[in-house]
């Protein structure tokens, strides 16, 4: 059951431009989500979140937008560099679930120089 | 910067076997979570933990899952008697009060025999 789609297995992007990475969602229940980045060998690190009563968060170079009518949300970076190389997951949350998170299956960004 | 710890970083273990995975949480978070990733696949939801007891567990926590909090600072995870698809990356997680975002833990290995 596949409640959070990231359908881009992988995505290429030179330094310096945006990286864009899609999630979507099928469960309107959802309240909260959230993105996480992967390193090979380490846990997900806690990159950004937004709750569904905002359609945008910023923090640095990275951006959430979310568009509940859609069911969609997408991470920006911008400038993207070298080190944001990694998998990152989309995760959401719906309300009374003990915070559970459900994840999609990731999308892999290579940053090039 | 305070981090989740767990140990081992790799458990190997015959079909049958008892395993008990460890993990240090974050020391003034209130909510603990087990999730794991088997190869290939997203990460999935086991199961939070908060005040001493369960408050969300997914399908996949039958009856030979436990979770323990046996003194202030561990949270374990038990398998009571591991079988062949329990293969995977388990991952603990520990969030603040009332709050979605969840530290990650590098992970635990498994692999069943």
């Amino acid at each position: 059951d596949q409640q959070v789609k990231q359908n881009s297995p992988s995505l290429s992007v030179q330094e310096g431009r945006i990286s864009i990475l899609n999630c979507d969602y099928t469960n309107s229940m959802f309240d909260y989500f959230l993105w996480y980045k992967k390193y090979p060998a380490e846990g997900p690190t806690f990159l950004i979140s937004i709750s569904s009563i905002k359609d945008k968060n910023e923090d640095g170079r990275f951006t959430v937008f979310l568009n509940k009518s859609a069911k969609h949300l997408s991470l920006h970076i911008v400038p993207s560099q070298p080190g944001d190389s990694a998998v990152y997951f989309c995760a959401a949350s719906p309300p009374d679930s003990g915070y559970a998170l459900n994840f999609g299956k990731g999308t892999s960004l290579l940053v090039t120089p | 910067e305070p981090e989740v710890t767990q140990t081992p970083s790799h458990q190997v273990t015959q079909m049958g076997q008892e395993v008990i995975l460890r993990c240090v949480p974050i020391s003034n978070h209130l909510y603990f979570y087990w999730y794991r990733q088997i190869l290939g696949q997203k990460v999935e939801f086991l199961v939070s933990f908060y005040n001493n007891e369960i408050s969300e567990k997914s399908e996949i926590f039958d009856d030979q899952f436990s979770v323990e909090r046996p003194d202030g600072s561990n949270f374990t995870l038990k398998i009571r008697s591991t079988k062949l698809e329990d293969s995977a990356m388990y991952f603990c997680a520990s969030s603040a009060g009332g709050v979605h975002e969840q530290f990650f833990g590098p992970g635990t290995r498994l692999t069943v025999l």
